[in-house]
């Protein structure tokens, strides 16, 4: 089936220690994107990518980085992960208007 | 004021009822309209576009006021299974693929 792969599906890190979450894609979409989930509120736009050019979130912290390889995958690099960065961190890709999402990445920070 | 809001809840219901959301939208240049579901620790999942004529799906009604830049989503006969919170979630012309996200709302469907 056609889908969207993130893993790990749960990541416990450091304080400071930088962590990188993927996500790869069957659909063949030509758009991806992150965003990070903080318990009860809506998912938040970090950056996407449109083919291979990469547009960041005016509000997406420098420690925030992306790469996309290729059009299947997609990483998402915490450089120096602090706590208020614990989130569910979810990968998306559309072709189309709506977008489909993958499992999600539980990232704790200790 | 938000671009995209919606009552929080939590719609407490008991199984058969018929429940209602609302969301309202800033933007009057919105395009596409769509109710996300997103069940606990889990990711969001397309329940269904909006469309202008309004649409149903099963259940489950979608309607859309564009003049009062207004969605609704009814649901009849709730199931325990609709437990989950539903997210209101709009495109904005030239926006391209990106959306704008509601905060959500929480339905607990009772026995």
């Amino acid at each position: 089936d056609a889908m969207v792969i993130q893993n790990p599906r749960y990541q416990v890190t450091q304080f400071g220690k930088p962590v990188t979450l993927s996500c790869s894609q069957t659909l063949n979409h030509n758009v991806m994107y992150w965003y990070q989930q903080k318990s009860s509120q809506a998912p938040k736009l970090l950056f996407h990518y449109y083919d291979k050019d990469f547009n960041n979130e005016a509000d997406t912290p420098d420690n925030f980085q992306s790469r996309r390889p290729n059009t299947s995958f997609c990483f998402l690099d915490i450089r120096s992960p602090g706590l208020g960065d614990a989130a569910m961190y979810l990968c998306a890709t559309s072709q189309t208007s709506s977008q489909f999402f993958g499992p999600g990445t539980r990232l704790t920070v200790l | 004021r938000k671009e995209v809001e919606q009552d929080p809840g939590p719609f407490n219901v008991p199984e058969g009822a018929t429940v209602a959301f609302n969301c309202t939208y800033s933007n009057s240049a919105s395009q596409s309209f769509f109710w996300y579901r997103q069940d606990c620790r889990k990711e969001p999942k397309l329940l269904m576009s909006v469309y202008s004529s309004g649409n149903e799906d099963g259940r489950f009604t979608a309607q859309l006021n564009r003049a009062s830049q207004y969605i609704s989503l009814l649901i009849r006969d709730s199931k325990l299974s609709d437990s989950a919170t539903y997210l209101c979630v709009v495109n904005m012309k030239n926006a391209g693929n990106m959306l704008t996200f509601g905060g959500g709302t929480r339905l607990m469907v009772k026995p």
